[in-house]
């Protein structure tokens, strides 16, 4: 069965406290995406990755961070830095890297942080 | 700044019409536009893309895209109940090294009255 997956689906979060989020995709994708969503908004672009071991970092990054240890994994910590992170965080991934304007992207479920 | 413009609405469409979307853009430089359908609740779900100027056409939908004026539009035909969501407009900037992320416009919301 493949596609992306997101867990947890809802992640409680202390003050002070940094949470992980994990990204896992079984589709062969080149690069993956994080992005946040606040309620009534637009997705915005948090950190990106485009191959193993190197990520850019998106609108949004400060109080985020993230690795790409493996081609199908992308996980992303909220650190306690980031003094808002209450929203709904969406990975995504695109098929092949290099295909110019062809390139596609697909989302995976997401996962709702709230601040207890 | 890179900027996508949607109505937000509500739009409300009676069942069996066309639906019209549309989506302006600040950027000239943004070489691949998305449509994406959103349920509340859930995460968006991938419609269309459009590269080219003009028409391009899947099923009951069309996308439009008109470079020049920097605009970008999705019609629905035969609009069903189930077509109610939130449609997200979203550009891509193509630097060249791939597969950059997307900007996305807060969405329009899409009512289908039966």
């Amino acid at each position: 069965d493949g596609g992306i997956t997101q867990s947890p689906k809802y992640l409680f979060r202390k003050e002070g406290q940094n949470v992980t989020l994990s990204c896992e995709q079984n589709l062969n994708h080149d690069a993956m995406y994080w992005y946040r969503q606040d309620p009534g908004q637009g997705l915005r672009l948090i950190y990106y990755s485009q191959i193993v071991n190197d990520f850019q970092k998106g609108d949004i990054a400060e109080g985020y961070s993230v690795s790409r240890e493996k081609k199908e994994s992308f996980p992303l910590t909220v650190t306690s830095a980031q003094k808002n992170p209450t929203a709904f965080y969406l990975c995504a991934s695109t098929p092949r890297a290099g295909l110019g304007p062809q390139e596609t992207q697909y989302f995976g479920p997401g996962t709702r942080l709230l601040v207890l | 700044q890179k900027e996508v413009e949607q109505n937000s609405g509500p739009l409300s469409v009676p069942e069996g019409a066309i639906a019209s979307l549309n989506c302006t853009y600040s950027d000239r430089g943004s070489q691949s536009f998305f449509w994406y359908r959103q349920y509340s609740g859930k995460s968006p779900e991938l419609i269309m893309f459009i590269y080219s100027n003009g028409d391009k056409e899947d099923g009951r939908f069309t996308a439009q895209l008109n470079k020049a004026s920097q605009y970008v539009s999705l019609l629905i035909r035969d609009s069903q109940p189930s077509d109610s969501a939130t449609y997200l407009c979203a550009v891509r900037l193509y630097s060249g090294g791939g597969a950059d992320g997307l900007t996305f416009g807060k969405g329009t919301h899409l009512i289908i009255q039966p």
